[in-house]
Parts: C-alpha cells; structure tokens; sequence
C-alpha cells in the first residue's frame, strides 16, 4: 500500500542551524510528492512539491529532491528561523476510487531557539 | 477571496449528540476533502467529494457521513459522537490531481 515515514521529533535547532527532515515512502507507481507545514493554531499550508523523479521543489529558503532510487523526499533548509518554528508534513499523492489522495507522514516539529 | 472556510472553529458535544461542519471553499475546485488530525497520527482522510453530489468513503468513515449538494460546500455530519471522534477536522479541496488546499480546522472534543 502507500504510507509515508518521516523522522520522529521534536527537531530542536539554534537559529541559523541547518534543517534536514527525513521523508521516505512506500507507494505503487510514481506519485506527486509535497511537504506541507502547519503553524501552531493554523490549518496546514503547502511548501513545495515535486511532480516526478529527480525534481527539486523549493520555497522559502526550503527544498526538497524527489529520489526514486531512494524512495525518499527529505526537506532542507540551510539556515533556519525562528519563525520556522512549526510541525512539518511529508505527503504523498494517491490514486483512489475516484481521483487522487494525499497520505500524510505523521508530522514532525521543529522547534528553531534564539 | 477567502480560500476554503470552516464553521465552526470550536466545538464541545456530549457523547449520543449530533453536529454538522460546514466547510466552503471559493476557488471553484472539483474535489473536496473531510480529514480528522490526532496526535502522532497525522492526517486521515474521512471522505471526499470529486463533485457535486459525488462522494465516497477514505480511510476512517464509520460514525460520520457527508453531503456535496452545492459545488462550493462539503459538509461532514456526526450522527451520534463518541468520544473517539474528538479530533481537529480539516477540510480541504484541490483540482483534479492538484495539491490540497486545508481550511484552519474545526476542534471538537465529545465528552
């Protein structure tokens, strides 16, 4: 089936620290892969995507290498923010009955100290 | 132009009570989306809706059910609440195969 495993948290950095989240899934064929991330109290925004293999999306400073080969789709970032400061969601895109889904890692937080 | 809205934003029921979330969306998108977030679980999608008045069963159906009679409004229906059904609901929309769009989520909590 489709799952997503990402890297356990809280991720604790200092400000300007580099950022890496794990992402690695399981999924038939080629799915669309996204990184999403909710602000405390907010509903979940998307960051970046990729639509296909060897694809780099970025935004923000973030970004984020689809590699087949790996099945992975870890997030970078090369000097974090306080504001950085929230929970981070790997995803992938799934075929249903009708349409696509997205299937959801469980969430890692990331917490950036002054 | 509001993005995808949620009413109502907090909720408290007792357990055998009923409710309906109302989720609308203003960016013309086919498909819609129910998910509930429960801690280290992260998202699991309830049901969908690939258009007005189509909509079929995601990963965790039982005790809720859902109508699409407008394309603009997804609504999520609890019948009879448990106490597992306390959770953040996420509604969420996108065009056909696109990213998701989330609303800021509905906290319910059943007593």
């Amino acid at each position: 089936g489709n799952s997503v495993t990402q890297m356990e948290g809280p991720v604790t950095l200092s400000e300007e620290a580099f950022l890496t989240i794990n992402c690695t899934y399981t999924a038939t064929g080629y799915p669309s892969l996204f990184w999403y991330v909710q602000y405390p109290g907010e509903g979940l925004q998307l960051l970046l995507k990729a639509t296909k293999a060897d694809d780099k999306g970025s935004n923000k400073g973030f970004e984020a290498t689809y590699r087949k080969e790996t099945t992975s789709f870890h997030l970078e970032k090369g000097s974090v923010q306080v504001s950085d400061s929230a929970v981070y969601f790997c995803a992938l895109s799934a075929h249903m009955e009708y349409g696509n889904k997205l299937v959801f890692g469980a969430g890692t937080i990331l917490r950036v100290k002054s | 132009n509001a993005g995808v809205t949620q009413t109502p934003k907090f909720r408290v029921l007792k357990t055998g009570q009923s409710m309906t979330l109302l989720c609308a969306q203003d960016m013309n998108h086919e498909y819609m989306y129910w998910y509930r977030q429960d801690p280290g679980m992260g998202l699991r999608l309830i049901h969908y809706s690939v258009g007005e008045g189509t909509t079929a069963k995601g990963e965790v159906p039982d005790g809720y059910n859902v109508s699409r009679l407008k394309k603009q409004n997804f609504l999520l229906g609890l019948e009879s609440a448990a106490p597992s059904q306390t959770s953040v609901y996420f509604c969420a929309s996108s065009r056909r195969a696109g990213a998701l769009y989330f609303g800021p989520g509905t906290r319910l909590t059943v007593t």
